[in-house]
């Protein structure tokens, strides 16, 4: 079955700390993975898009990799901000016949100033 | 830039009425996606749509039904409304055909429904 999980569900740290955030997927045929960022109540903002062939994307701050042997892609924001407190959501869309993305469950931060 | 329109972004509606949502996906997407999302939970797919045919069905209830039409907009119609369809409703497209931005997603504001 084709799972995404993200680890930790919750994370709080001081402001000007870099974090990681986790994602795991089972069967590494995919085609490409999408990290996403919501607030409470709000739609679905992309952060970045990996493709397979890709090992990482950078945006300002952010910086996402993926290894697909293993299963894994890692969020990491450098020097947190308070506006960074959001749900971040990992989604995967495998190599089969369809074109869905499946979601993890998010890691929701919270940036403390 | 064009982005994913979808209609109404609120919707209050009582048990057992029908609903209709609207999305409008990016000029010249080929592909749209409805998700759900419940109350803490995360984006589930319900039904895809490539070229105005029917592309991948997920979890999406027999009251459910939906469409797109030749202007490639699409309607999500819900019948017979139940408590638990309170939820957010996501439209999003893309374009298959381009290769280098790998199938990428965008997705709309969302569509909040609320049933009473």
């Amino acid at each position: 079955k084709q799972e995404v999980t993200q680890i930790p569900a919750a994370l709080s740290v001081p402001e000007g700390e870099n974090l990681v955030l986790n994602c795991s997927f089972t069967d590494s045929a995919i085609y490409n993975l999408q990290w996403f960022r919501q607030d409470p109540g709000k739609g679905l903002t992309s952060l970045l898009l990996i493709q397979s062939s890709q090992r990482e994307q950078t945006s300002g701050r952010l910086n996402a990799s993926l290894d697909k042997s293993s299963g894994r892609s890692t969020l990491y924001i450098a020097a947190s901000q308070p506006g960074d407190s959001a749900t971040y959501l990992c989604a995967v869309h495998w190599m089969d016949s369809s074109y869905k993305l499946i979601f993890g469950s998010g890691t929701r931060l919270l940036v403390r100033p | 830039a064009a982005g994913v329109i979808q209609s109404p972004r609120h919707l209050i509606k009582e048990k057992r009425e029908t609903a209709t949502l609207k999305c409008y996906p990016i000029p010249r997407h080929d592909t749209v996606y409805w998700y759900q999302q419940g109350p803490g939970q995360d984006p589930q797919f319900l039904i895809s749509f490539y070229e105005k045919m029917q592309s991948d069905k997920g979890s999406i209830p027999d009251r459910f039904s939906a469409q797109q039409f030749s202007d490639y907009h699409s309607e999500l119609n819900m019948s017979s409304l139940e408590l638990g369809d309170s939820a957010l409703y996501f439209c999003a497209s893309s374009l298959r055909q381009s290769l280098d931005r790998g199938y990428e997603q965008y997705f709309g504001p969302g569509t909040r429904l609320t049933v009473t």
